[in-house]
C-alpha cells in the first residue's frame, strides 16, 4: 500500500476554509485517495474519495494534483464541529483491502 | 437503514475469558471487516470477509476468530482475552472489496481486559 504523509496538527479559524494537505508520492495507478475523519473516539466518518479528478460533495472538496502524488482536502466553511482527526488514506485494490490510517492531522477550529 | 451496528458498546473482561463482539449491517454489503484502535494510533485490520462463507486474516489476527454465515453479520470472537486486547474495536462494511467503494464504520466497541 502507498504510504501517506500528513501534518500532525493544524488550526483554522471558524468560518474560514480549512485546507488539509496529504502526500502520497508512491501511489499507484489504480489506488484511490480517501479521506475520513474521527471525532473524539467515534467511528471514522467517510468524507470523500477520488482517483484522478477533483471531487466535491456536500461536506468537502478533494483536489488531487495531476501527478497524483499529493492531494488537499478542503472544508469550505469550517465550523467548531469540524474539529477532529483527519485521515488521508490510499486504498489498495486488493481483496485484503487494508485501510492504512496512519496518525492523521488533528484539525482544531478556533472560534 | 441503521448502517453498521456494533454491540456491546462497552465491555470489561477478565483475563482468559472469551466473548463475541457483534456486528451487523443492513446495506447488503459484501465486504465486512474488523479493526482495532489503540490510544494515539490509527486503525489496524484484524480480519475481513469478502462475502458470506469467506473470511481472511488482516494485519493483527492473533487471538481473534471470525465467521460469516450471513451477509448481514460478522461477529468477532476473542478466544481467551488478554490485557493486550484492551482496545476500541470498529466494524466496517462496503458494497464490495474493490477500491472506489465507500467504507462505512460502526460507532465502536470499547473493550477493557483486566
Amino acid at each position: 500500500d502507498a504510504k501517506t504523509t500528513q501534518p500532525t496538527s493544524m488550526d483554522c479559524a471558524e468560518g474560514r476554509a480549512a485546507n488539509l494537505p496529504c502526500n502520497h508520492s508512491t501511489i499507484s495507478g489504480n489506488e484511490y485517495v480517501y479521506w475520513y475523519r474521527q471525532i473524539h473516539s467515534q467511528g471514522p466518518q467517510y468524507i470523500i474519495h477520488g482517483l484522478k479528478n477533483n471531487e466535491t460533495n456536500e461536506m468537502a472538496s478533494l483536489i488531487i494534483t495531476e501527478d497524483r502524488k499529493s492531494s488537499t482536502l478542503i472544508l469550505p466553511h469550517a465550523t467548531l464541529r469540524d474539529t477532529a482527526v483527519y485521515y488521508c488514506i490510499v486504498r489498495a485494490n486488493f481483496g485484503n483491502e487494508k485501510l492504512t490510517f496512519g496518525t492523521g492531522t488533528r484539525l482544531t477550529i478556533i472560534p | 437503514n441503521a448502517g453498521v451496528t456494533q454491540t456491546p458498546k462497552f465491555q470489561v473482561l477478565k483475563t482468559g475469558q472469551s466473548m463475541t463482539l457483534q456486528c451487523a449491517q443492513d446495506m447488503n454489503h459484501e465486504y465486512m471487516s474488523w479493526y482495532r484502535q489503540d490510544p494515539g494510533m490509527g486503525l489496524r485490520l484484524i480480519h475481513y470477509s469478502v462475502g458470506a462463507g469467506i473470511t481472511d486474516q488482516g494485519e493483527v489476527p492473533n487471538g481473534y476468530n471470525v465467521s460469516r454465515s450471513t451477509t448481514e453479520d460478522f461477529p468477532l470472537r476473542l478466544l481467551s482475552a488478554a490485557p493486550s486486547q484492551t482496545s476500541v474495536y470498529f466494524c466496517a462494511s462496503s458494497y464490495s472489496w474493490q477500491s472506489g467503494n465507500t467504507i462505512y464504520f460502526g460507532e465502536g466497541s470499547w473493550l477493557t481486559v483486566v
